[in-house]
């Protein structure tokens, strides 16, 4: 159902562009999240994207380099990452997450995509 | 910031075993807690969601309970499927952080 498209290789201090399509729901409603996950390490939350309320949050260690969006007309959401580094070389996984009482927990992931950073 | 702490990183364990794994937060978080499972190469799946809510389609011998800073995972009786990472997260309306994760694998 999400599907996270984009470069498998991005040079230092370039920008990381990808995005995930929702095959199905509208990305109108819920949050849209990406996770990413560093070879052999544990899962770094990056930020989301409530669209009906128009707001996003980021993970306050990447929020100067990060924007999240939504695009509505293709059932889409992207995710940008500014001046990259090699500590940006990840898995990067696109979630849907719904309210679990008082918060956003994921309940549907794509199958994740490996970003390397290297000249 | 909120830190989540899991522990133990590795248990080794065997098909059958009660397992339990905790999370701790660094301060008070309510019932604000999921826990995940990963296996190699594969996304993350939710287990459980308000600390001890089971998600829909989770086998019952998963069950999650805790609430204030510290969380607990058990599995009653540890399947060969079972070996994988898992992971819990904090949630609130401003941040998401999880746990270094921990991983459980064939003794």
């Amino acid at each position: 159902q999400l599907q996270e498209s984009g470069p498998g290789l991005v040079k230092p201090s370039e920008t990381l562009s990808l995005t995930c399509t929702v095959s199905r729901g509208s990305v109108s409603k819920y949050y849209w999240s990406w996770i990413r996950q560093p070879p052999g390490k544990g899962l770094e939350w990056v930020g989301h994207i409530y669209y009906s309320v128009s707001s996003s949050i980021y993970n306050p260690s990447l929020t100067s380099r990060v924007t999240i969006s939504v695009d509505t007309s293709k059932n889409q959401f992207s995710l940008k990452v500014t001046s990259v580094t090699a500590a940006d070389t990840a898995v990067y996984y696109c979630a849907r997450g719904i309210d679990c009482g008082g918060g956003s927990c994921y309940i549907t992931w794509g199958q994740g995509t490996l970003v390397t950073v290297s000249s | 910031d909120i830190q989540m702490t899991q522990s133990p990183s590795t248990l080794s364990a065997s098909v059958g075993d009660r397992v339990t794994i905790t999370c701790r937060a660094s301060q008070s978080i309510g019932s604000r807690l999921a826990w995940y499972q990963q296996k190699p190469g594969k996304a993350p799946n939710l287990l459980i969601y308000k600390a001890s809510s089971l998600e829909t389609g989770v086998p019952s011998r998963f069950s999650g309970s805790g609430s204030g800073t510290e969380f607990t995972l058990t599995i009653s009786s540890l399947q060969p499927e079972d070996f994988a990472g898992y992971y819990c997260q904090h949630y609130n309306d401003y941040l998401v952080t999880f746990g270094q994760g921990t991983k459980v694998e064939v003794k």
